[in-house]
């Protein structure tokens, strides 16, 4: 099976621009996680979707949202940027079953600057 | 609510020695454990999981940890490091719903040669 993949790798963006960052999952898993990494703040959790609904939501901005597709393909996006924003995001799938580890993408580095 | 803490953030040893990467969580119900590992510029993927049964599970590239209910510990070990081994080794707990984990800071694993 094919892994989790982001794209793209890298952006760069200017502060107050957008940003849409996307996700294909492995096929069949329909839970899509998104988390943010960053050397200061760890690995902290953006929203998880689970059948086109976000199903969990972490403590970050309104500017932070995202979507999911019927074919599970999970969008997130980020408006008016801050240069706070820069940080790797990562992109997670999971099957539905308790305890069914994530697997991860390789991530989109964004810098704001 | 859940947490975790990595009681190291860095973890020098050499290689063929043995290492120790700390974890303890705290969780108001029943939780699953996990460890990945995140070598440079890559996303996480997993090492391995406890979900229920024998205290001691056995993971990819000859890691194991051992769940401590009492001590609400979950340690990771292995009896003989690698150089290849060097990369941040987080621990994570997750809940019913598996996409929103809650990770450690991290561990930085260097090995020596």
């Amino acid at each position: 099976k094919a892994g989790v993949t982001q794209t793209p790798r890298y952006l760069i963006k200017t502060r107050g621009q957008q940003v849409t960052l996307s996700c294909s999952p492995i096929s069949g898993h329909r839970s899509v996680s998104w988390y943010q990494q960053t050397p200061g703040q760890g690995l902290q959790f953006l929203f998880e979707y689970f059948s086109e609904t976000q199903r969990n939501k972490g403590n970050f901005p309104g500017r932070f949202s995202g979507r999911q597709f019927s074919n599970s393909r999970s969008e997130m996006n980020v408006s008016t940027l801050e240069l706070g924003d820069s940080a790797l995001y990562l992109c997670a799938s999971s099957q539905s079953d308790p305890g069914s580890p994530l697997h991860f993408g390789n991530g989109t580095r964004l810098t704001v600057t | 609510a859940q947490s975790v803490t990595q009681l190291d953030s860095q973890v020098p040893v050499f290689e063929e020695a043995p290492v120790e990467l700390r974890c303890n969580y705290s969780s108001s119900v029943s939780v699953y454990l996990f460890w990945y590992v995140q070598y440079p510029n890559q996303g996480l993927q997993l090492l391995l999981k406890y979900l229920s049964g024998s205290t001691l599970v056995k993971g990819i590239n000859g890691f194991e940890a051992e769940f401590n209910k009492s001590q609400t510990s979950f340690h990771l070990r292995k009896p003989s490091v690698h150089i290849s081994d060097t990369a941040e080794y987080f621990c994570a707990v997750g809940g019913r719903f598996q996409g929103k984990s809650t990770f450690g800071d991290g561990t930085t694993l260097t090995v020596k040669p």
